[in-house]
Formats: structure tokens, C-alpha cells, sequence
């Protein structure tokens, strides 16, 4: 019964390679996001959707990509990986956006590139 | 634009003896006030937060933070540390209202050791 998950736990691939991280919650929540952790553990939001509509875009390359196919699905698809793309991402889930909302976390996929 | 500030990179402390782990943070209007820990190799876990009235916030696993607005600070405190404290702790800033407020904003994250 987790409550925010991702698949895979672990992605190790070649420069250039497309690949896709998906996160479900199971919360009923109507927010999410996407964050990148990096080597230094800094975190910075990337992306979020509010009921499947994109509310946040960081400054992010646009080969990375997010789908949020419903509300409880948010799905990140990177193009032509890159070494820089290396780090720890993490999923999360608010019940709405309301700022005082507590943010719940999944458990990170841990991208390697090579 | 909001900014936190967790001025150690890491803190070490003796099991037993209080802790704190410093944030200070900088924003437009009233903050919204978040602790998490980052245990190794897993995801990020809410401590606690502050939104409006008490200013002592207590939270779990026995943690507790104090935010200040005139010192623009929001410290988080244990009594007694554990070893099993020993964790990755992020300070996270969020603007009720204005630009901004729909973003989550961390600081770069302590690293509390407790030594047995």
C-alpha cells in the first residue's frame, strides 16, 4: 500500500538513449511533481501538474518531457540522455496546491548515464 | 523570488545531547514553513511545518522547530539526539500567497551525525 511509487528504482543507460520514469500515487491526491536531486543532494523542482494540467515548468531542457496521463499517474520521459542528466528523482503528491499542503514523497529512481 | 539558507553542511552531535539544525529563510509575505528528512537511499519524509499561530511547531519523532519572523529563522530542535536521528535534514520555504506559491523551495540540505 505505498502511497507514492516509481518504477524503476534503478536506470542505468548509454548517452543518447531515450528512457521513461513513471510515479503513481494511490493518495486521491490532485497535485505532483517532479524534482531532481543531484550529486550534491540539491533538490529543484522540475515540473508540476495540477488534475493533468501543467502549473510548473522550471527551467528544465525540453528533452525532458513529463505526461500526466491522469491525476494519480505523472510520467517523466527523457530524450538523448545525457551525463548531466545523472541523479536521483524524486515524485511527489500534494492533495491540491495550496502552499501549506505537507508533500509526500516516493522513493526516488536513481538514473545513471553512461 | 523565496531562498533558504541551512548555513552547516553538517552537524555532529553526541547521542543524548540536543540538537539543532539551523534555517533561515528569505520570502515575500507570510511563510509556510517545512522540515524533512532524507534517510540514505530513500525518499524525503515530512517532520513538520509551520503555518500560522504558535510559533513552536512540534513534530515527530520527538522534533520540534521554532520559527522567529524577525530573525527570519525556522531552526529545528531535538532534546536528546539518537543515533537513528542520523539523516540528510531539508529546510523547505513557501510563500501563502503571490509569485511563488505554488513552489516548494529547499535548502541545500544538513547532514546530522550523532555519534554513540
Amino acid at each position: 500500500d505505498t502511497a507514492v511509487s516509481q518504477t524503476p528504482k534503478y536506470l542505468v543507460t548509454q548517452m543518447g538513449n531515450d528512457k521513461s520514469i513513471k510515479c503513481e500515487q494511490n493518495l486521491g491526491h490532485d497535485t505532483m511533481y517532479w524534482y531532481k536531486q543531484d550529486s550534491k543532494k540539491f533538490l529543484k523542482i522540475m515540473f508540476s501538474y495540477n488534475n493533468k494540467e501543467l502549473i510548473i515548468n522550471e527551467t528544465v531542457p525540453n528533452r525532458f518531457s513529463p505526461k500526466s496521463p491522469d491525476k494519480a499517474h505523472l510520467n517523466l520521459h527523457i530524450n538523448s540522455l545525457e551525463l548531466g542528466d545523472s541523479a536521483v528523482y524524486f515524485c511527489a503528491s500534494t492533495p491540491n496546491t495550496g502552499g501549506a499542503e505537507t508533500q509526500y514523497f516516493g522513493p526516488g529512481t536513481r538514473l545513471l548515464v553512461l | 523570488a523565496q531562498s533558504v539558507a541551512q548555513p552547516e553542511d553538517q552537524v555532529n552531535v553526541a547521542e543524548g545531547n540536543p540538537l539543532t539544525v539551523k534555517c533561515t529563510y528569505s520570502v515575500s509575505g507570510n511563510p509556510y514553513l517545512f522540515w524533512y528528512v532524507q534517510y540514505p537511499n530513500r525518499g524525503l519524509q515530512f517532520l513538520l511545518k509551520y503555518i500560522t499561530g504558535d510559533n513552536l511547531v512540534k513534530g515527530s519523532y520527538g522534533f520540534e522547530a521554532e520559527f522567529n519572523k524577525s530573525q527570519t529563522s525556522f531552526h529545528l530542535k531535538k532534546p536528546s539526539a539518537l543515533v537513528s536521528d542520523s539523516a540528510l535534514y531539508f529546510c523547505a520555504v513557501r510563500p501563502s500567497t503571490g509569485a511563488g506559491s505554488y513552489q516548494l523551495t529547499f535548502g541545500k540540505g544538513t547532514k546530522l551525525s550523532v555519534i554513540p
